[in-house]
């Protein structure tokens, strides 16, 4: 079955510190990845996909088709950062885009 | 320009009633996606369509119905509204291939 597992519910770090959030899915097609961000009070928006391969915020993620991950990482955490943010999968092969159960990255002064 | 447009951003239902949460974009978009968002379970996809007239169940359909008359509205429909629908939804809609979702604000629907 298709799914898309965050394990961490919640990840605190100091500012300055690097941050990893880890996504891992199941997929048998061809899978395309996608970081979706929701700050405080706004909508849900598009952080990064793993097709465009570049940094956005100074955040990073590549797919491993091998290890089936695709997390995000930045090297200096900065307040700002502190939000909700969720893993995307879309399904070509049925147009499906399902999500995982997000992580809340909260940034320690 | 406005977007993806959802309404109402808030709703108190009691059990049993029925409502209509509506959502409407205006970027000509042709894929339309309603998700529901729970604390800790994150997104779960309810129902999405890739055209007018199309529609196609998610991961979690039951308790809900949709409609796509049109390229712009895709209203979800609550017929016997339970306490287990109490959760926030979101609509958002695409391109055909592109994937990139632009999300609608929210609608928050409680159930007493």
């Amino acid at each position: 079955a298709q799914r898309v597992t965050q394990p961490e519910k919640l990840l605190s770090v100091f500012k300055g510190a690097p941050v990893e959030l880890k996504c891992n899915y199941s997929y048998s097609g061809s899978p395309e990845l996608f970081w979706y961000v929701q700050y405080s009070r706004q909508r849900l928006q598009l952080l990064l996909r793993h097709i465009s391969r570049e940094s956005i915020k100074g955040f990073t993620a590549d797919l491993n088709k091998g290890e089936t991950s695709f997390h995000l990482k930045k090297p200096f955490a900065q307040e700002e950062d502190s939000a909700m943010y969720y893993c995307a999968l879309a399904m070509n092969r049925d147009d499906k885009i399902i999500f995982g159960k997000g992580t809340r990255l909260h940034i320690l002064p | 320009n406005a977007g993806v447009t959802q309404t109402p951003k808030f709703r108190i239902l009691k059990i049993g009633q029925s409502m209509t949460l509506q959502c409407t974009q205006d970027m000509n978009h042709n894929y339309m996606y309603w998700y529901r968002q729970d604390p800790g379970m994150g997104l779960k996809l309810i129902y999405y369509s890739v055209g007018a007239g199309i529609t196609d169940k998610g991961e979690v359909p039951n308790g809900y119905n949709v409609s796509r008359s049109t390229t712009e509205d895709f209203p979800l429909r609550l017929e016997l509204a339970a306490p287990s629908q109490t959760s926030v939804y979101f609509c958002a809609s695409t391109f055909p291939g592109a994937n990139v979702l632009t999300f609608g604000a929210g609608s928050r629907l409680t159930v007493l």
